[in-house]
């Protein structure tokens, strides 16, 4: 299995409908953080959370992060149209490059269908 | 899309031939990353830069090269030595914020290898 494992694979829902995705990681981790892919398009940064933080919130959005048990979940209240995407976790595991940058690994994301 | 330019957004190549995809920010980030999606899957990591003149390879860099001669441009050169090439290619570059490092995409380009 891959670090940075999201469940559902896909998920429907209709407009207004809360949607929760969860995302399974194997190593300590320095940080975990959340994006969003349109189809065809380039990935979107939605939030970060640190490992020493269980709880952030974004707007509609919402991300835990339980170390304990290696797992993350992002909640998108209140959901529209427009929230139809593919969304990835991607786990930075502090392989640093020095000090400008670091490695995430990704996972395969979940699709999220917002039905009108 | 960010401070991210790629080009172009469709390239359709034989195969036997080299192609070279374009990257360029005007994000002033030092770190930059060349990543490789296949359908329905995740991102993963062909090359990596933290600074210029510096490259490091990442998960499959195999057939693939790179350049860093400018902070602003990594562009990534498919050779013909890369078995599968077709897929849909990402560049992104990363800064520090928020106690870590998020990273920004370009828009893509989608190579098509025939």
């Amino acid at each position: 299995s891959q670090q940075g494992e999201e469940d559902p694979q896909a998920l429907s829902i209709q407009e207004g409908e809360n949607a929760t995705m969860n995302c399974s990681y194997k190593t300590s981790i320095n940080n975990l953080q959340w994006y969003r892919q349109n189809s065809g398009r380039g990935l979107v940064h939605l939030i970060l959370i640190r490992s020493n933080e269980r709880e952030k919130h974004s707007g509609r959005l919402r991300v835990t992060l339980d170390t304990s048990k290696k797992s993350s979940s992002l909640l998108i209240t209140a959901s529209r149209a427009a929230d139809t995407a593919s969304y990835f976790c991607a786990t930075d595991a502090n392989v640093w490059f020095g000090t400008s940058g670091s490695r995430l690994t990704f996972g395969e994301g979940t699709q999220l269908t917002v039905n009108p | 899309d960010g401070g991210i330019t790629q080009s172009p957004k469709y390239l359709f190549r034989k195969e036997g031939q080299n192609v070279t995809l374009s990257c360029e920010q005007n994000l002033n980030h030092d770190a930059m990353y060349w990543y490789r999606q296949d359908p329905g899957q995740g991102l993963r990591l062909i090359y990596y830069s933290q600074i210029v003149n510096d490259f490091q390879k990442g998960d499959i860099a195999e057939g693939y090269s790179v350049s860093r001669e400018k902070k602003e441009s990594f562009p990534l050169t498919v050779t013909s030595a890369q078995k599968n090439p077709t897929a849909f290619y990402l560049c992104a570059s990363s800064v520090y914020a928020s106690g870590g490092y998020e990273q920004y995409f370009g828009p893509g380009t989608r190579l098509t290898v025939t």
